[in-house]
């Protein structure tokens, strides 16, 4: 089944700490991305990818990490994390066209205390 | 600057009855046009876009959505509402001339009653 993988699905943590959020993809796409969703914000992009080791910053980097390394595995990795960086996060994958539509994660719910 | 308005946090229909969950946007140039769905506790799915050609475009589900470009618009549409159709939708949009950068609304939540 074609999918993309997000784990955790959920994980409360404390400022500082450092975590990372694995996102895998069994579809051999080009494109990666990740997305935090935020009530009335809609979904803002972090940071995306475009091939191994070709990464770029979306609308809300700042605080954020990724890394491209297999084309198959896009993680988001929160160095020194903040409340405000509590939020529900998406992974998402597409083929490198523009004008594909992107297959998204299930989410994680990331609570920094 | 880019951007993706959808002016109604909630729409509330009545099932059986035509629902429309509007969308507008400002790129420059001619956009790629994409809705999606959310599910309570899942990521977004995919319903329809909009690269080309006919204003019309016909999804999943039965849904369906009218380009505009005069007006800007990407509206979405179904004919007859289902109470399964209550969930959050997203209009979202690309730029064909720049990075891969999409853009979403804010979201506009479909309730249907029974």
């Amino acid at each position: 089944e074609a999918q993309v993988t997000q784990n955790p699905r959920y994980l409360i943590t404390v400022t500082g700490k450092k975590l990372t959020v694995t996102c895998s993809q069994n579809m051999n796409h080009e494109y990666m991305s990740w997305y935090r969703q935020d009530p009335g914000l809609g979904l803002r992009q972090i940071y995306y990818s475009m091939n191994v080791e070709v990464t770029d910053k979306g609308d809300v980097p700042e605080g954020y990490k990724v890394s491209r390394k297999e084309k198959r595995n896009f993680p988001l990795i929160l160095e020194s994390p903040s409340p405000n960086q509590t939020s529900l996060y998406f992974c998402a994958s597409s083929r490198k066209d523009s004008n594909q539509p992107q297959h998204f994660g299930d989410g994680t719910r990331l609570s920094i205390l | 600057a880019q951007s993706v308005a959808q002016p109604e946090d909630q729409v509330n229909v009545a099932e059986g009855n035509p629902l429309t969950v509007k969308c507008t946007y400002s790129v420059s140039g001619n956009p790629y046009l994409f809705w999606y769905v959310q599910y309570p506790n899942r990521g977004l799915q995919f319903l329809l876009k909009y690269i080309t050609g006919d204003n019309l475009v016909k999804g999943s589900y039965g849904f369906e959505a009218e380009f505009n470009k005069s007006q800007t618009s990407f509206h979405l549409k179904k004919p007859s509402a289902l109470v399964s159709d209550s969930a959050l939708y997203f209009c979202a949009v690309r730029d064909r001339d720049s990075s891969y950068k999409l853009i979403f609304g804010s979201g506009t939540r479909l309730l249907v009653r029974p």
